[in-house]
């Protein structure tokens, strides 16, 4: 069965610094990952999916299929980043399957 | 609609007794998804909904809750005698398969007094 670790519940940086928020999947197939992340009062939005490989408001993601990681990482954090972050799992095709998430890493920026 | 619509929005119930919950997705997408957000938690998921295959139900945590959908369209999450440790945000999302990205509705914030 497919699933998907987030180590760090919380995870604390200054601005400026460098953060790193770590995912870890569990697939035998081939994944399709995803960040998700919710900012406070605001709906849980897609931010950004290793299969476009995009850097999205500074972040990006790479795929480790050796390491079964999709970590996502920022160069210099800013207060606006701070909010809960999902990684999920997407398997199968487009008529089955089904995301799954992990717990979530609320990450909060410092001034 | 343009979204993924929850409701209501709001809702506070006695000890005891049901409530149901509904999530309109957004039209063509086959896969609909409910989960649980317990303040300062993360995502719980409880049932997923896959076009017109057997439900996934791995995710309900008692029998107190079902969840039914009719073909690829509106949802809705029935509790019965809720209980305070029902109290949190549940919510929907709808997607074009298990691959695909997912659109959350807004949640509806249920509290149980």
């Amino acid at each position: 069965a497919q699933r998907v670790t987030q180590p760090e519940k919380l995870l604390s940086v200054f601005k400026g610094a460098p953060v790193e928020l770590k995912c870890n999947y569990s697939y035998s197939g081939s994944p399709e990952l995803f960040w998700y992340v919710q900012y406070s009062r605001q709906r849980l939005q897609l931010l950004l999916r290793h299969i476009s490989r995009e850097s999205i408001k500074g972040f990006t993601a790479d795929l480790n299929k050796g390491e079964t990681s999709f970590h996502l990482k920022k160069p210099f954090a800013q207060e606006e980043d701070s909010a809960m972050y999902y990684c999920a799992l997407g398997t199968g095709g487009t008529s089955y399957g089904k995301l799954t998430f992990g717990q979530g890493t609320i990450l909060t920026v410092h001034p | 609609g343009a979204g993924v619509s929850q409701s209501p929005s709001n809702k506070v119930t006695e000890k005891g007794k049901d409530v149901e919950l509904r999530c309109d997705p957004i039209s063509g997408h086959t896969a609909l998804y409910w989960y649980r957000q317990r303040l300062g938690q993360g995502l719980e998921f409880l049932i997923y909904f896959q076009g017109n295959s057997a439900p996934d139900k791995s995710g309900l945590p008692s029998d107190r809750f079902s969840a039914e959908r009719t073909g690829e369209s509106v949802s809705t999450l029935t509790i019965q005698r809720t209980q305070q440790e029902d109290s949190a945000v549940y919510l929907c999302a709808s997607s074009l398969g298990g691959n695909t990205e997912a659109f959350f509705g807004q949640g509806t914030r249920l509290t149980v007094v």
